[in-house]
């Protein structure tokens, strides 16, 4: 059974850098693209991008200039960072992959 | 970024059928089809069928994914409360490179 963790800070200042981590708890790390989506309040999911255990990635195009996402294949662990973050980027943020998802992570942006 | 097109809510009765729709274009759910997730008020979204129309372990039958041409399908049989939720269709675009979400169906069971 796979788990998933996920931790980082929740409340940012405009133009300030959102950090999140996911860690990965049984099953197979190299088996899958781990994924970050994520829910602004009231609104429908939005994928932000993927990456898999040897670092390739893929990105939301209207994103891509400030995402970036990593692996670190000896915690199991992968990462989000999304730069210049407003007011727009405020949401509850998932990871996941294989059919699986972390508990999610509320992040708030407000000077 | 061009999204997939679900009715925003649809209402049956308990122990009916419901069919929920998801249109993409030959790029994504034409091309590989589209998985379908529930999720509830303030949990996280959940698997219910991948691309390939196959259900994860300890998913209900009642629950099956089909697909015809451009669009993408989700029944669920014999209505039960507690499948009251959101239902959102995600496909991958060749064109973007990326994943795309439909808007999401409110389903209320009657």
């Amino acid at each position: 059974q796979v788990q998933l963790q996920q931790w980082g800070a929740g409340l940012l200042k405009p133009s300030e850098t959102l950090s999140l981590t996911c860690a990965v708890y049984g099953g197979s790390f190299s088996g899958y693209y781990w994924t970050w989506i994520r829910q602004p309040p009231g609104k429908g999911l939005e994928w932000i991008g993927e990456v898999n255990h040897s670092g390739s990635t893929n990105y939301n195009p209207s994103l891509k200039s400030r995402v970036t996402i990593s692996v670190d294949t000896s915690k199991n662990q992968f990462s989000l960072k999304l730069s210049s973050v407003t007011a727009t980027d405020t949401a509850v943020y998932y990871c996941g992959g294989g059919g699986y998802w972390g508990q999610g992570t509320l992040v708030t942006v407000s000077s | 970024q061009a999204g997939l097109t679900q009715p925003p809510s649809v209402s049956k009765g308990l122990r009916q059928t419901a069919t929920l729709t998801c249109t993409g274009n030959s790029n994504n759910v034409g091309d590989q089809g589209a998985a379908w997730l529930q999720q509830h008020q303030g949990h996280p979204p959940k698997h219910l069928s991948y691309r390939n129309n196959n259900r994860p372990s300890g998913i209900s039958d009642r629950f099956s994914a089909s697909r015809s041409g451009n669009t993408a399908s989700l029944t669920i049989t014999g209505l039960q409360p507690e499948d009251e939720a959101d239902y959102y269709c995600s496909a991958w675009d060749s064109s973007l490179s990326a994943w795309v979400f439909g808007g999401g169906t409110k389903l209320t069971v009657l």
